[in-house]
Parts: structure tokens; sequence; C-alpha cells
């Protein structure tokens, strides 16, 4: 199946500091990137929609300016975590859909802890 | 009300047993029915994908969805201890729109 990847895995930030995540989609061109933050033993909850080239749609809720998501290429899209305190620690996860279908793969996600 | 339910579990069955997965939706414009299998500290991959009402096999994997009853199983055969993860199902409206999950089903298969 189609690869989608995100880096980091893991990354240990301190708080008050910017943490950038990458999803990459490997073998196909993805003109939607979703991002998602997952919490032991809940399911996923979407963050934002991310459009190649144009500004990315947020979920009711979600501080835009926190997290400030772009989507440069359509294999390419980052999540920035701006000043990052401890309740922000989670697994964040991003998927892509695939550019002349409407299959959605995810990456392996990453997790994120502040201190 | 959420748009889209389900028993979070856990659920243990033996190795070899049938294992029958279920969700609701509330939403009638749900059109695309995916199901995704998700081991922990991992990103969900997709298992199935199913368009409108009907019936889907993929090797021991069975999707059936019933849109009047608004109602999405999956059905595992033969379930092996590898199949233990958690599983989520998931719908969409069009096939460009965003995807809705459940709270995901947890299952453990014992040898």
């Amino acid at each position: 199946g189609a690869v989608v990847s995100q880096h980091p895995s893991r990354v240990i930030c301190k708080s008050g500091t910017s943490v950038k995540i990458e999803c990459r989609s490997l073998d196909f061109q993805a003109t939607t990137m979703f991002w998602y933050r997952q919490f032991p033993k809940q399911s996923l909850m979407l963050m934002a929609t991310s459009n190649e080239g144009s500004k990315a749609t947020y979920e009711q809720g979600v501080e835009k300016d926190k997290f400030l998501i772009n989507h440069a290429s359509l294999t390419l899209s980052t999540l920035t975590v701006t000043s990052a305190h401890p309740e922000d620690s989670s697994f964040y996860i991003c998927s892509a859909r695939v550019r002349t279908g409407n299959t959605i793969y995810f990456g392996e996600g990453s997790w994120l802890t502040v201190v | 009300q959420k748009e889209v339910e389900q028993d979070p579990g856990p659920l243990s069955v033996p190795e070899g047993a049938i294992v029958s997965l279920n969700c609701t939706y509330s939403n009638s414009a749900f059109q695309y029915f995916m199901w995704y299998r998700q081991y922990s500290r991992k990103g969900p991959e997709l298992l199935m994908y199913t368009y409108s009402s009907g019936n889907k096999e993929d090797g021991r994997f069975t999707a059936q969805v019933d849109k009047s009853s608004k109602y999405i199983s999956l059905f595992i055969r033969d379930s092996q201890p590898s199949d233990s993860a958690t599983y989520l199902c998931a719908c969409m409206k069009t096939s460009y729109d965003k995807v809705i999950f459940g709270p995901g089903t947890s299952l453990s298969v014992i040898p």
C-alpha cells in the first residue's frame, strides 16, 4: 500500500519552544492531508485539513496560531506546535488522501512530549 | 450524540474465533465507510473501504454496511493473536470529505 512517512517519530521539547512535525507521502501525490491528535486510549481527533497551496481548515476548538500547518507541496505537510506546553504532549498523526483516488493512508504518528 | 459510535470493549476472544465488531452512525449523509486497525503506539492501517450498503470481503475480513439502519460491521474469521489491536470504524460523506472516526474497539485474541 501507499506509504506516508512522519518525522520525527518521537520528540521531546522544553516548554515554551516550538516543534515541527513533517508528513510526507512517499509514493503518491496527496492533494489533501489531515492532522489528528490522539490521547491514550482515545480515538483520533481531527485537528485540521490541509490542502496543497491553500490555508488549512481548522476544526472547532483548535487554535490555528498554536498549531501552524503548512502544505507546501503535493507530498509534504508540516505541523508546527508553537510555544509548546505539557498539555500539548500527545500522539500526532497525519494522513494523506491519494490525489487520483479517494483512499486515505496514515503515517506512523509522532509522539510529542513537552517537559 | 457523537456521529460515529462504537463499543470500546475491551473484547477478548480465543484464537480461531469469529470476531464481530460493530459501529453505528447518525448522519445519513455518510456514503463511504472504512475500517482501520491500530496497533499500540502506531498509526492506523486501512483494512476495508466500502461505498454505500453491501458486503465486501478481503481474506479473513468481511465488512458489511446497512445504510437503512446506519449500522457497520467488520467480521474477522479464524482470528489470530496478531489481530489484537484497536479497530476504528470511520465514515465520510463524499470521497473528498474529512473522515469521522469512531472511538475504536480494543480486541484481544488469546492464544
